[in-house]
């Protein structure tokens, strides 16, 4: 079956305009997390959604970014007012329950800010 | 607070040997350890896992060995191929009983496997 997709794999903008990356999860899963990897570091958690419960938030750096997910599939990372420090990979990530250790993650979506 | 760490920026192995790459952490918490492995321009793979009720976890040419009281685990590839060469990630989950939610990573050692 299809793995966790995500679009646009690549984005380039302009320091200050707003973005948003969409992640596809993979069929069923109930569980989706937003991660992204700055360069030369290690993946560093932002969100977490699971089922209909409120999503955790606390790892996402400021509250220019927010992220939301409809009918409990796709999501969507918005990043308002984008800075030069936001330019890194965003990982999405889904499993089939929260309870799942195995997390499948997508290619990714590389930003840009100039 | 880096809760998981891999100290060793990059390993460079040649074909047929051991690959050993380390993991510590530091939350006496964490109950599952995960590796990944990723390639360029993709996003990380499941490798292996280990229970922290378990000390060994073997997968084919895959072992991860986990020493509770030193807060230390290892990955060891056997032999190395020139297709392990990638970035490899130690994750632990942070939650634990019945929602294990985020994973907290290492920053990853890149392993190259020379020909």
């Amino acid at each position: 079956g299809a793995g966790v997709s995500q679009s646009p794999s690549n984005k380039v903008t302009e320091k200050g305009k707003d973005v948003e990356l969409r992640c596809d999860p993979i069929s069923g899963h109930t569980a989706l997390y937003w991660y992204r990897q700055s360069l030369g570091q290690g993946l560093e958690f932002l969100i977490y959604f699971q089922g209909n419960s409120a999503p955790d938030k606390s790892g996402l750096p400021s509250d220019r970014f927010s992220a939301e997910r409809t009918g409990g599939s796709v999501s969507t990372l918005t990043i308002q007012r984008t800075q030069q420090e936001d330019s890194a990979v965003y990982l999405c990530a889904s499993s089939s329950t929260g309870t799942s250790i195995e997390q499948y993650f997508g290619p990714g979506t590389r930003l840009t800010v100039t | 607070d880096q809760q998981v760490k891999q100290n060793s920026p990059s390993l460079s192995v040649q074909e047929g040997r051991i690959s050993i790459l380390n993991c510590d952490y530091t939350n006496s918490m964490f109950d599952y350890f995960l590796w990944y492995k990723k390639y360029p321009a993709e996003g990380p793979t499941f490798l292996i896992s280990i229970s922290s009720i378990k000390d060994k976890n073997e997968d084919g040419r895959f072992t991860v060995f986990l020493n509770k009281s030193a807060k230390h685990l290892s990955l060891h590839i056997v032999p190395s191929q020139p297709g392990d060469s990638a970035v490899y990630f130690c994750a632990a989950p942070d939650g634990g009983g019945t929602s294990y939610g985020k994973l907290t990573f290492g920053q990853g050692t890149i392993l190259t496997v020379h020909p």
